[in-house]
């Protein structure tokens, strides 16, 4: 079985420069999350989407931050302009959904990491 | 605000010692606790708790969940250099479905 495929795996760009992360959850999932992740600390959820609709961004921010999930599947996540804070890596997971038959388990993609100069 | 809190932040050791890694948490309709690995990558699943006092094994590691006193223990028996990592404590709760991570315990195991 694949698993949570994420590009690019690193990036460098200058602050108020834009970025833009993909992610590719494993096939039949509904649920995807972003997560960022600062050195040292644990994983901050972002986003999280069920199906094409969000279901969570109150932690995004959006003056800057925007993300989406067109036909459910696949999810872009965008950095506009970036700032220096946001260098992290940024992580996607999915799930099978978090009803009855789901497990609750979180599988995790190897992670964009963003560095900010 | 739903709030998960890990202990120690950073624990060193010697091949072959024991390891108790502690993770509490304050949080509202709690469904599930997690425990995941990461390296140098994503990271990778451990356990999942719901139940409390039942404690789950997977060769040297073992979990348990205590929801009266809301925290849970991760124990690693005669370490190995490649038990060196960062260990993540996260809480699934209903409302919003959302997983909430602690900031993690990161294990040295030296040799």
């Amino acid at each position: 079985e694949a698993g949570v495929a994420q590009s690019p795996r690193y990036k460098i760009i200058e602050k108020r420069q834009s970025v833009a992360f993909w992610c590719n959850p494993i096939s039949g999932h509904a649920t995807l999350y972003w997560y960022q992740q600062i050195l040292g600390q644990g994983p901050k959820l972002l986003i999280q989407f069920q199906n094409n609709g969000v279901v969570d961004d109150s932690q995004l921010p959006k003056d800057r931050f925007s993300a989406e999930r067109l036909k459910g599947v696949d999810s872009t996540l965008k950095i506009q302009p970036a700032k220096l804070e946001d260098s992290a890596v940024y992580l996607c997971a999915s799930s099978l959904g978090t009803g009855k038959l789901s497990t609750g388990e979180l599988f995790f993609g190897e992670g964009s990491r963003l560095t900010v100069l | 605000e739903d709030k998960v809190v890990q202990s120690p932040l950073s624990l060193v050791v010697h091949e072959g010692d024991t390891v108790t890694l502690n993770c509490s948490y304050e949080v509202t309709n709690f469904r599930s606790l997690l425990w995941y690995k990461q390296e140098k990558k994503a990271p990778t699943f451990l356990f999942m708790l719901t139940s409390s006092g039942i404690e789950k094994k997977s060769g040297r590691l073992s979990s348990i969940l205590d929801k009266k006193e809301l925290f849970s223990i991760l124990n690693i028996t005669a370490t190995q250099t490649g038990d060196s990592a960062i260990y993540l404590c996260a809480v699934l709760t209903n409302y919003g479905q959302n997983f909430v991570f602690g900031p993690g315990t990161r294990l040295s195991v030296l040799p």
